[in-house]
């Protein structure tokens, strides 16, 4: 069975403080997708990246970066200097390599960017 | 480029009333397409997924249920909504090939059953 755990149901942090998301994952499938989708207050699910399990680098975008390792099963996500912008849900998610099945979704962390 | 659209964006309806979602997708053929619900400060749950014409896999036994007339539509059905139908529906839809398991999400449809 396949599961994803985002221990953190919801975190407050004061602009410009770094905040990291943790995400933890259970799969016995050695091919896999791990993703992060961002859902602001509008509602709508927002892609953020998508990481496949051969490639443990992490991964930098701007104020955004991921942190994969296989040995703990993690995929972690931290966001630099946090703003007001960055205020929302964000959903940790996986797939198998099959490509057809739907995703298995954490519960999700609501994070509170505090100005 | 690829776009998805959902509605209504805003739906009040009484108990026992029946519901139709509509989802279509525009510039892909094929795709995988998904019914998600959210109730409220609660995570995703799969209702549906469709990955052809006609054929759909319902994820959890309940008052709903989905079809795929076409290609690029999926309905969200219901002949009698109940109160714990209430929540923000999400459709989504992956590709089939390239970076085909990334899902991408509509706006949501908000669902109030009173």
């Amino acid at each position: 069975a396949q599961k994803v755990t985002q221990a953190q149901t919801e975190i407050s942090v004061v602009e410009k403080e770094d905040v990291t998301l943790d995400c933890v994952y259970e799969t016995r499938d050695t091919t896999y997708y791990l993703f992060w989708y961002k859902q602001p207050p509008s509602g709508e699910l927002v892609f953020l990246i998508r990481r496949n399990s051969f490639d443990e680098q992490n991964e930098i975008s701007g104020r955004y970066s991921w942190n994969f390792q296989k040995s703990t099963s993690s995929f972690n996500f931290t966001i630099t200097a946090s703003q007001v912008v960055d205020s929302a849900v964000y959903f940790c998610a996986l797939a198998t390599s099959s490509g057809n099945t739907p995703l298995v979704f954490g519960k999700g962390t609501r994070l509170s960017v505090i100005a | 480029s690829q776009t998805i659209h959902q509605w209504p964006a805003t739906l009040v309806q009484p108990v026992g009333s029946p519901l139709s979602l509509e989802c279509t997708v525009e510039g892909t053929s094929n795709p995988n397409l998904y019914w998600y619900r959210q109730a409220a400060g609660r995570g995703l749950q799969l209702l549906f997924y469709s990955v052809g014409i006609g054929q759909i896999s319902s994820e959890v036994p309940q008052n709903l249920s989905a079809s795929r007339p076409q290609d690029r539509q999926f309905i969200l059905s219901s002949k009698k909504l109940l109160l714990s139908d209430s929540g923000f529906y999400l459709c989504a839809w992956s590709g089939q090939s390239g970076r085909k398991n990334i899902q991408y999400f509509g706006a949501g449809t908000r669902l109030s059953v009173l």
